[in-house]
């Protein structure tokens, strides 16, 4: 069956810095991938997608991109701020049915 | 504006007793879920229902019940055989059928309860 895989946290970052958070999946076929944020005390909320290979999926300054060949959707972004201290989500659908696998989540916090 | 509403926000049980978390959402979606987030955790998959009057177990359905007896309503009891009750519960709702947006679920915000 379907399963994801990513990185763990916490992720601490000073403001302005580089972020990647790794994800990787097994599937069967080309699913769509996603990343779903958590702001504290919030439930999810979708971030971005990607429903075929190659694909990139942006939102916020955030990006990822649908890689088959290392089945990896890794989460970007160039600058980050404080607003983004979040736990992150990667996530597919399982193999049948509208079910979604979630990640085990990665809490990234950002010093001002 | 569309949405799902959880409630109440934060529940405490007393040892022996039912509790019943209310989600409803007017989002018109036919799928309804229901997620179980333990700190530091992920997410895992309670009960889910495809269309009214009917809904499957997920990973962790033991001590758990649901109804769907309207689209758009999916309470979820926490019985008294459920043992660690304590979490956050979130609800989320999708479309079915539709390649892609089918698994693009919405999500509340969620209700923390806690035993007394």
């Amino acid at each position: 069956g379907n399963s994801v895989t990513q990185m763990e946290g916490p992720v601490t970052l000073s403001e302005e810095a580089f972020l990647t958070i790794n994800c990787t999946y097994t599937a069967t076929g080309y699913p769509s991938l996603f990343w779903y944020v958590q702001y504290p005390g919030e439930g999810l909320q979708l971030l971005l997608k990607a429903t075929k290979a190659d694909d990139k999926g942006s939102n916020k300054g955030f990006e990822a991109t649908y890689r088959k060949e290392t089945t990896s959707f890794h989460l970007e972004k160039g600058s980050v701020q404080v607003s983004d201290s979040a736990v992150y989500f990667c996530a597919l659908p399982y193999s049948s049915a509208s079910k979604i696998i979630f990640g085990s989540g990665t809490r990234l916090s950002i010093r001002p | 504006d569309g949405g799902i509403t959880q409630s109440p926000k934060y529940l405490f049980r007393k040892e022996g007793q039912n509790v019943t978390l209310s989600c409803e959402q007017n989002l018109n979606h036919d799928a309804m879920y229901w997620y179980r987030q333990d700190p530091g955790q992920g997410l895992r998959l309670i009960y889910y229902s495809q269309i009214v009057n009917d809904f499957q177990k997920g990973d962790i359905a033991e001590g758990y019940s649901v109804s769907r007896e309207k689209k758009e309503s999916f309470p979820l009891t926490v019985t008294s055989a459920q043992k660690n009750p304590t979490a956050f519960y979130l609800c989320a709702s999708s479309i079915v059928g539709v390649r892609g947006a089918k698994n693009i679920q919405y999500f509340g915000a969620g209700t923390r309860l806690s035993v007394l």
